[in-house]
């Protein structure tokens, strides 16, 4: 089936230690972005992708990094330097062609730091 | 800048009951309008769509009208069903990039 994973579904961290997020797609999408939600707040967005090899920042990438080397495969890494990483990510895609194109989400890592 | 903003939840209602959930943006032009819903222990996924002004999006009993003149985009219902339970996500893009504004979500419990 095609979709979209994210792995893994929780994850532990203790301060001061860099984790990394994985996100695959297999709906040969060329635009990928990930999204951080906090209770009570909508969805903002960290950075997205267009193409491979390229990558932008949104409204709150201060504290995190991404790479785009393979279509299928964007990992969002949350970096020490992130002052409240504690949150519900989530990754998504779409065709990309055009900016209202569906975007897909995956079903999320819950992050927690100790 | 650009915002969507929602009604606050939860929204609780009866099981067959009419459901209106408004939903209002502000936009230097002319955005395009989503509703996503995520469903307990699911990803988000989007229930409708409508790119410009007048046009009515609808999927699974659900409707919503863009609305330039009231900058509005409100998610209706007739019937709503227990399964219909789920947090509810108002959202815009603008044509000249690649973002998603969106607003707060609405919890909606629906009771038997």
């Amino acid at each position: 089936d095609g979709g979209i994973t994210q792995s893994p579904k929780y994850l532990f961290r203790k301060e001061g230690q860099n984790v990394t997020l994985s996100c695959e797609q297999n709906l040969n999408h060329d635009a990928m972005y990930w999204y951080r939600q906090d209770p009570g707040q909508g969805l903002r967005l960290i950075y997205y992708s267009q193409i491979v090899n390229d990558f932008q920042k949104g409204d709150i990438a201060e504290g995190y990094s991404v790479s785009r080397e393979k279509k299928e495969s964007f990992p969002l890494t949350v970096t020490s330097a992130q002052k409240n990483p504690t949150a519900f990510y989530l990754c998504a895609s779409s065709p990309g062609t055009r900016v209202t194109d569906t975007q897909y989400f995956g079903p999320g890592t819950r992050l927690t730091v100790l | 800048g650009n915002s969507v903003t929602q009604m606050e939840g939860p929204v609780t209602l009866s099981e067959e009951a009419f459901l209106t959930i408004n939903c209002t943006y502000t936009a230097t032009g002319y955005p395009s309008l989503f509703w996503y819903v995520q469903y307990p222990g699911e990803g988000l996924q989007l229930l409708l769509k409508a790119t410009k002004a007048d046009d009515k999006g609808s999927n699974k009993g659900f409707e919503a009208t863009y609305r330039k003149e009231t900058t509005s985009f409100h998610l209706e219902k007739g019937s709503v069903q227990v399964s219909d339970s789920a947090v509810y996500f108002c959202a815009l893009i603008m044509d000249s990039n690649y973002q998603l504004i969106w607003g707060a979500g609405t919890k909606l419990i629906i009771k038997p």
